[in-house]
């Protein structure tokens, strides 16, 4: 069965690093996402990519965030200068959506990317 | 984007059925109901979506009323193993694309 793959499993940085998550979607999906869950606490959307660029982004994400689709395969978070409140478990998901046809759209999650900044 | 109020928690036993209901009173007419289950330390795993009146698949049932201010997710005969985060989601599949998790039910099984 395909996945979503997230590497790496845990990333530790210090506050004030640049940090890169990396996600490769399932093959034929066409929209992309990235959610964080701080520890304890629920699921938040960050922001979602369709077409190579960005569809739409919550408060959460600004300018230190940004997403790219370096090739056909990857998705990228990228942080660039991490706070210690960025401590969290990051999910990229991604899901096909047929054209202009309203079914459903099952989002598939990856395993995530635990981010600890000290 | 409707807002969804869950229970916090519930407890069951092996092998009852539980029902958890979701209430999304501004729900609108394109958005359609998505269950995920998130076990510690993973990601969301989608359980079951609907818009009206009943879904079943083969882990769960979702009961939709006609009005679809609510929700109820069925899970017939839990185990152990079903002990999990369990949300309700409530968008446009065609729409904006951005799901808000609401603080979920966490279910728990007991022997």
């Amino acid at each position: 069965e395909p996945e979503v793959t997230q590497t790496p499993s845990h990333q530790v940085t210090q506050m004030g690093q640049e940090v890169i998550l990396r996600c490769v979607p399932i093959s034929n999906h066409l929209y992309f996402y990235w959610y964080r869950q701080i520890l304890g606490q629920k699921v938040e959307f960050l922001v979602s990519f369709y077409n190579n660029e960005i569809s739409e982004k919550s408060e959460i994400f600004d300018d230190q965030f940004s997403v790219e689709r370096p090739d056909g395969s990857n998705f990228t978070l990228k942080i660039r200068s991490t706070k210690l409140e960025d401590s969290a478990m990051y999910f990229c998901a991604s899901c096909v959506i047929k054209e202009y046809v309203r079914s459903y759209n099952e989002q598939f999650f990856g395993p995530g990317t635990r981010l600890t900044v000290l | 984007l409707a807002k969804t109020t869950q229970p916090i928690s519930m407890d069951s036993y092996e092998g009852q059925e539980v029902n958890i209901t979701c209430s999304h009173n501004n729900i609108a007419t394109n958005d359609y109901i998505t269950w995920y289950q998130q076990f510690p330390s993973q990601g969301p795993r989608f359980i079951i979506q609907g818009y009206k009146t009943k879904v079943t698949n083969e882990v769960a049932s979702l009961f939709i009323p006609a009005d679809r201010k609510s929700s109820t997710l069925s899970l017939p005969r839990v185990s152990l193993s079903d002990t999990a985060v369990y949300y309700c989601l409530v968008g446009d599949p065609a729409g904006t694309y951005k799901y808000i998790f609401g603080t979920g039910t966490r279910l728990k099984v007991l022997a």
